[in-house]
């Protein structure tokens, strides 16, 4: 178990819809991560916030947006949806802001869109 | 662009020999590089890591060897146990004060019993 919490498991919903997706990072860590696998690829970087604050950014689409709240809890928007956007996103948290330290994972939400 | 490449998309061994896990890069500014294990389900978990002012490290069954002048990568497993099977992903970040870690496509490793 990573501590690390990523609700909900499954997601199924329709194009055009709008979806959030949420995290609880491990006790202690101030960073969270976001990441969409897709089939058989690797974990893309979406977004990374370091206690309330954003702190990078990946290739994220405009029709996704996140923010971390005050506790530390994570979501991840996702609007506007289309097919390709199906995929397993990942949450991850570090304690500190830097990325030399390992990121524990949650173990996804899986998002099928139809 | 893909800057963090793992060629090999599944590996097999048999149990007890050495399993070998390549990755490839290609972004000099990268000095920190880790190896994550993923089961079916699961989220990834940290595996070992290596900071490109070494070349060379080991913990326990897992050793991880930096080559930065050919700017790869290893993972060494020995020896390799069928609870070893899993996909593992390769990722390379720089060490500033924020940023992302880049990760490969993963490679599949089986070990048979």
């Amino acid at each position: 178990d990573s501590g690390v919490t990523q609700t909900p498991k499954h997601l199924i919903t329709a194009t055009g819809q709008r979806v959030t997706l949420r995290c609880s990072p491990r006790s202690g860590d101030l960073s969270v991560y976001w990441y969409q696998q897709s089939l058989d690829q690797g974990l893309q970087f979406l977004i990374q916030y370091y206690n309330g604050e954003e702190r990078a950014k990946g290739n994220i689409l405009e029709r996704f947006s996140a923010q971390q709240f005050p506790d530390l809890h994570s979501e991840l928007n996702l609007s506007s949806l289309e097919l390709g956007d199906s995929a397993l996103y990942f949450c991850a948290s570090s304690p500190g802001d830097r990325d030399n330290q390992p990121q524990h994972f949650g173990d996804g939400t899986r998002l099928s869109i139809l | 662009d893909q800057q963090v490449k793992q060629n090999s998309p599944s590996l097999s061994v048999q149990e007890g020999r050495i399993s070998i896990l390549n990755c490839d890069y290609t972004n000099s500014m990268f000095d920190y590089f880790l190896w994550y294990k993923k089961y079916p389900a699961e989220g990834p978990t940290f595996l070992i890591s290596i900071s490109s002012i070494k070349d060379k490290n080991e913990d326990g069954r897992f050793t991880v060897f930096l080559n930065k002048s050919a700017k790869h990568l290893s993972l060494h497993i020995v020896p390799s146990q069928p609870g070893d099977s899993a996909v593992y992903f390769c990722a390379a970040t720089v060490n500033t004060n924020a940023g992302k870690s880049t990760f490969g496509d993963g490679t599949t490793l089986t070990v048979k019993p």
